[in-house]
């Protein structure tokens, strides 16, 4: 069964460095999303794209944050100039349609000293 | 925006015994409800879900209930397993926009 994948799975930078999370959604998805998980909280939404644009972002995803469909396969999150509390888990999701199921990427760890 | 509540935060039953899991959300327009299972370290994974045109989904021991009225919707695990221990999360989402989660429930099954 096809899946979302990401890399890398766990991510040490320091606080200003620029950080770029790389993720392969299913192929035939044509909605892609992020959203974060701070350790023991609830999963929240980040950004959702589709024929290569943002279609929605929340207040998290601030001018820090950047998307990118660099090529056929691959669905970038950058971060510019990383805090402290950018230190969470982040999720690549893909779906069919928008009105289909999201499916999750294992996730990639981002711990920002 | 839409405003998902889930209890109870934590939650222990006996292997065999039934869970329950319940989420209010506040947006009536509102009409599409996943629910994810999330084991330890690892990715939310998609075990049922509720379209608001229905009021009961039932998936073997899984089963998701909808009151559009109420503005809630519970999860149901019936015959619990301990491989059923893991946090669990519900969602909201309207015409296919943003998913809005529940804080998440840890159930644990005790043999």
């Amino acid at each position: 069964e096809p899946e979302v994948t990401q890399t890398p799975s766990h991510q040490v930078t320091q606080m200003g460095q620029e950080v770029i999370l790389r993720c392969v959604p299913i192929s035939n998805h044509l909605y892609f999303y992020w959203y974060r998980q701070i350790l023991g909280q609830k999963v929240e939404f980040l950004v959702s794209f589709y024929n290569n644009e943002i279609s929605e972002k929340s207040e998290i995803f601030d001018d820090q944050f950047s998307v990118e469909r660099p090529d056929g396969s691959n669905f970038t999150l950058k971060i510019r100039s990383t805090k402290l509390e950018d230190s969470a888990m982040y999720f690549c999701a893909s779906s069919e349609d928008r009105f289909y199921e999201q499916y999750f990427g294992p996730g990639t760890r981002l711990t920002v000293t | 925006g839409e405003n998902v509540e889930q209890h109870p935060s934590t939650l222990s039953v006996q292997e065999g015994d039934s869970a329950v899991i319940k989420c209010t959300y506040s947006d009536s327009a509102s009409n599409y409800f996943p629910w994810y299972k999330q084991e330890l370290g690892k990715r939310p994974q998609l075990i049922i879900d509720i379209r608001s045109n229905v009021g009961e989904k039932k998936d073997q021991r899984i089963a998701v209930t909808l009151n559009k009225t109420a503005k809630h919707f519970s999860l149901h695990i019936t015959e619990t397993q301990p491989e059923d221990s893991a946090v669990y999360f519900c969602a909201a989402s309207k015409a296919g926009n943003q998913f809005y989660f529940g804080t998440g429930t840890s159930l644990t099954v005790i043999p």
